[in-house]
């Protein structure tokens, strides 16, 4: 069973640019959620969909924004990049009323 | 909001034990993870406990829970150098998925 599958790898970006993340969950997981890894703030919750609903959302500012297509595949979009943006970004996949919650390798984002 | 803390750095020898210790502050939490994180990866989970369990095993690891005082150790028997990577301690808020983590320790096996 193929695991959470996150694209890009990498992706280096200026600022004021937008960009967006891709994130497959594992087959048949309903629930993925999205985090934001840094050195300085550690692992922070940005939100979860579930059936192509954001069912819970942490506290970052509205150029954080995501979605949720039929076949559970979520993007995540920031908009109007700023260097404090610069992080690993992690999205998780369960099977929504599990507890197990499963991580993919990340997409390193870097904004000079 | 959920506090969960852990200490930075732990180093120990190869095939001695590792004790990695977290606290947190929310009495809600419903679940308790482990999460191991190597370099240039993401988070692979190695266990959880649920909150009305005081200790799960799992091969080399042990996880104990002490509710009361908030509390909550991953012990990994035998340490190999391949243990060596961060460790993070989460809790599940009350939210569906919405974990809080800990700062991570980083867990060096000398050989």
């Amino acid at each position: 069973k193929a695991g959470v599958t996150q694209t890009p790898r990498y992706l280096i970006k200026t600022r004021g640019q937008q960009v967006t993340l891709s994130c497959s969950p594992i087959s048949g997981h309903r629930s993925v959620s999205w985090y934001q890894q840094t050195p300085g703030q550690g692992l922070q919750f940005l939100f979860e969909y579930f059936s192509e609903t954001q069912r819970n959302k942490g506290n970052f500012p509205g150029r954080f924004s995501g979605r949720q297509f039929s076949n559970s595949r979520s993007e995540m979009n920031v908009s109007t990049l700023e260097l404090g943006d610069s992080a690993l970004y992690l999205c998780a996949s369960s099977s929504g009323g599990n507890e197990k919650l499963f991580f993919g390798s990340g997409t390193q984002l870097s904004v000079l | 909001g959920e506090d969960v803390e852990q200490s930075l750095f732990l180093s120990v020898r190869e095939g001695d034990s590792s004790v990695i210790n977290c606290t947190y502050t929310d009495s809600s939490s419903t679940y308790l993870y482990w999460y191991k994180q190597e370099p240039g990866a993401g988070l692979q989970l190695l266990t959880y406990i649920f909150s009305n369990m005081d200790m799960k095993q799992d091969q080399r690891l042990t996880v104990l829970l002490n509710k009361k005082d908030k509390h909550l150790s991953l012990r990994i028997a035998d340490t190999q150098t391949g243990d060596s990577a961060i460790y993070f301690c989460a809790e599940r808020g009350t939210g569906a998925n919405n974990l809080f983590f800990g700062t991570g320790t980083r867990l060096t096996v000398i050989p």
